[in-house]
């Protein structure tokens, strides 16, 4: 199974800070198809998982544009410029381009 | 607006079943990926598997002598079964709709524990 590996596990910011979380992937995550498979997700607290961003850099709707994605191959990056309150909670990256599709071990967002 | 919410017991008993009904409202099963998903005490997530919109499955190996998917389309549910549960298996079980590629919406979660 492909391993996502995410630093840090533990993330302390202020609000209005920018931080970047990174996920590692332990095989190339392009498919054959061109396209690869590489999202983000929050998890709130006491909240179910909440899609952020697909396809590496793409905003799902209703995502503030403060979140962004980048990143190719085994190396990719979720940024957010100015954290705010409600962006507190767990960050997993998902990877579907193999089978199984496997999550990050997550990231906690918490304020400094 | 899709809503999606799972049921079924809180605790089971090892070497038993967990069953799990995941409800679909406002969005038809014949359409798009549904699919399980478990969070472990942690953080730790494991995708479980999905019934596509036609109805073929595909499952996480690590679990597949184990783990059944299936759904009734007339009242738009679909279902988990997961046989010889040890507590191991005690988690948040999520039920998730999407695309192919990810899942964009996910119900609330339900927590089950295995203990005797």
């Amino acid at each position: 199974d492909v391993v996502l590996t995410q630093t840090p596990p533990t993330l302390s910011a202020t609000i209005g800070q920018s931080v970047s979380i990174s996920c590692r992937s332990s095989q190339s995550l392009l498919h054959s198809n061109g396209n690869t498979y590489l999202n983000w997700l929050l998890q709130r607290p006491g909240q179910p998982p909440q899609l952020l961003i697909y396809l590496v850099s793409r905003l799902e709707s209703g995502v503030p544009n403060r979140f962004s994605g980048s990143g190719s191959g085994t190396d990719f990056t979720l940024k957010i410029s100015g954290v705010e309150a409600e962006d507190l909670g767990v960050y997993y990256c998902v990877q579907s381009t193999h089978a199984p599709r496997t999550f990050g071990g997550g990231t906690k967002l918490e304020l400094k | 607006e899709v809503q999606l919410q799972e049921s079924g017991p809180g605790l089971v008993k090892p070497s038993q079943s967990l069953s799990l009904t995941c409800s679909v409202t406002g969005y038809s099963i014949t359409s798009n990926y549904w699919g399980w998903i478990r969070k472990f005490p942690g953080n730790k997530m494991e995708w479980m598997g999905y019934i596509s919109y036609s109805g073929s499955t595909s499952y996480n190996p690590s679990l597949k002598s184990r783990i059944s998917i299936t759904r009734d389309t007339s009242k738009n549910q679909f279902f988990l079964q997961l046989n010889s549960v040890t507590t191991e298996d005690t988690a948040t079980y999520y039920c998730a709709k999407g695309p192919y590629w990810y899942f964009d919406f996910w119900g609330p979660g339900t927590m089950v524990t295995v203990s005797s």
